[in-house]
């Protein structure tokens, strides 16, 4: 099993310009969420899909789309990118209970110049 | 809402100090109480949680213990090693809803030989 893959794992952009960000689990979990990581913020969530079809807005979704394409996949995308989201970028899976804990990929390291 | 509070780093020990890194939360409800953490480089790996009060998680010499009187759930380990050395997250995930997990800001550790 690979859990959670994400790609790519580094990305420069130019301010305005767009891109998608992907992940893929394969452990068959309900759940999906994207985080941002900033100096001493710890983790902050943009968006979460609590099944296959849905999605809803996190604590920071301005900014930012989302796409659940399956039960496997769940992408991120910036479609005019700002300075602001320079971050490092983190998707998550779980089995959807709060016993459950979440599975993290390796992260996005995105530079928005 | 719901927040996590955890010490400010970086941590400093020598090799087979004993460690402490405070966490205190604020939450509506019964939520569940988790410890991650973020070798250089990588994701975000759990270590261990508790689900109710009074709850004891442990895993690889680190112990942390659900505290419902003083909403607290300090990590700590007997003797650290160089190994250990990483940043550590406190965090608890809501027990209704999208179940997404809210963080504190992390705290660096570094254990010198």
């Amino acid at each position: 099993n690979a859990g959670v893959t994400q790609t790519p794992k580094f990305q420069v952009l130019k301010t305005g310009q767009s891109m998608t960000l992907q992940c893929a689990q394969d452990m068959n979990h309900n759940s999906m969420y994207w985080y941002r990581q900033d100096p001493g913020m710890g983790l902050r969530l943009i968006y979460y899909s609590a099944s296959e079809g849905t999605t809803d807005k996190g604590e920071v979704p301005n900014g930012y789309n989302v796409s659940r394409l399956n039960k496997r996949e769940f992408s991120l995308r910036l479609e005019s990118a700002a300075p602001s989201q320079t971050s490092v970028y983190f998707c998550a899976s779980s089995a959807r209970d709060s016993y459950d804990e979440q599975f993290f990929g390796p992260g996005t390291r995105l530079t928005v110049l | 809402g719901d927040s996590v509070t955890q010490m400010e780093g970086p941590v400093t020990l020598s090799e087979e100090a004993f460690l402490t890194i405070n966490c205190t939360y604020t939450a509506t409800g019964y939520p569940s109480l988790f410890w991650y953490v973020q070798y250089p480089g990588e994701g975000l790996q759990l270590l261990l949680k508790a689900t109710k009060a009074d709850d004891k998680g442990s895993n690889k010499g680190f112990e942390a213990t659900y505290r419902k009187e003083t909403t607290s759930f300090h990590l700590e380990k007997g003797s650290v090693q160089v190994s250990d050395s990483a940043v550590y997250f406190c965090a608890l995930s809501e027990s209704t809803g999208r179940r997404a997990l809210t963080f504190g800001s992390g705290t660096r550790l570094q254990v010198q030989p």
